[in-house]
């Protein structure tokens, strides 16, 4: 299957500073990447998508100005969490679908583990 | 409100034995439908694809489709404790984000 890379996978940072994630397709093109989190023993929740060229669109509850996305081009998007929290600590992982998929067939990064101190 | 539901679990079973998965959907237009795995600590993989009407096979897996019914299966076969992780049930409707389910935990004992 395809393969979608994330960097990096664990992250450990001071409150208040801001930490940025890398969502690359390595071998296809993905206008569009998707954005989740993860809390331990919970279920996988979409923060926002990720399009290529244009805003994201953020789910509902999910701020668009701490959770910064940015969809340079067909093959990376990035997640910044501006001043981040303690309460920011969670497993974010990215994921794309090929361009030429219209089945739908979403790839997974290998997740982000983000530790807020 | 377009919702996946599954029994969150746990699902216990025997090694050897045959674990069913089970998951319904809200939205009758859904077109896709697919079954990740994920270990603790892990992101989702995929495991089953399933886009029609019927069962389809892959080694010790099959999915089941009903869209009359609205509900798609997972059936493991000769589990094994390495099959222990959480199943995700997921439904794709073309213009929107993949919707996932809350997850099954299945435990497979040796």
């Amino acid at each position: 299957g395809a393969v979608v890379s994330q960097h990096p996978s664990r992250v450990i940072c001071k409150s208040g500073t801001s930490v940025k994630i890398e969502c690359r397709s390595l071998d296809f093109q993905a206008t569009t990447m998707f954005w989740y989190r993860q809390f331990p023993k919970k279920s996988l929740m979409l923060m926002a998508t990720s399009n290529e060229g244009s805003k994201a669109t953020y789910e509902q509850g999910v701020e668009k100005d701490k959770f910064l996305i940015n969809h340079a081009s067909l093959t990376l998007s990035t997640l910044t969490v501006t001043s981040a929290h303690p309460e920011d600590s969670s497993f974010y992982i990215c994921s794309a679908r090929d361009v030429a998929g219209g089945t739908g067939e979403l790839f997974f990064g290998e997740g982000s583990r983000l530790t807020v101190l | 409100q377009k919702e996946v539901e599954q029994n969150s679990g746990p699902l216990s079973v025997p090694e050897g034995a045959i674990a069913s998965l089970n998951c319904t959907y809200s939205d009758r237009v859904s077109q896709s439908f697919f079954w990740y795995r994920q270990y603790s600590g892990k992101s989702p993989e995929l495991i089953m694809s399933i886009y029609s009407n019927g069962d389809k096979e892959d080694g010790r897996f099959t999915a089941q489709l009903n869209k009359a019914s609205q509900y798609v299966s997972l059936l493991i076969r000769d589990s094994q404790p390495s099959d222990s992780a959480t199943y995700l049930c997921a439904v794709f409707q073309a213009g929107t984000a993949l919707i996932f389910g809350k997850g099954t935990t299945l435990s497979v004992s040796s």
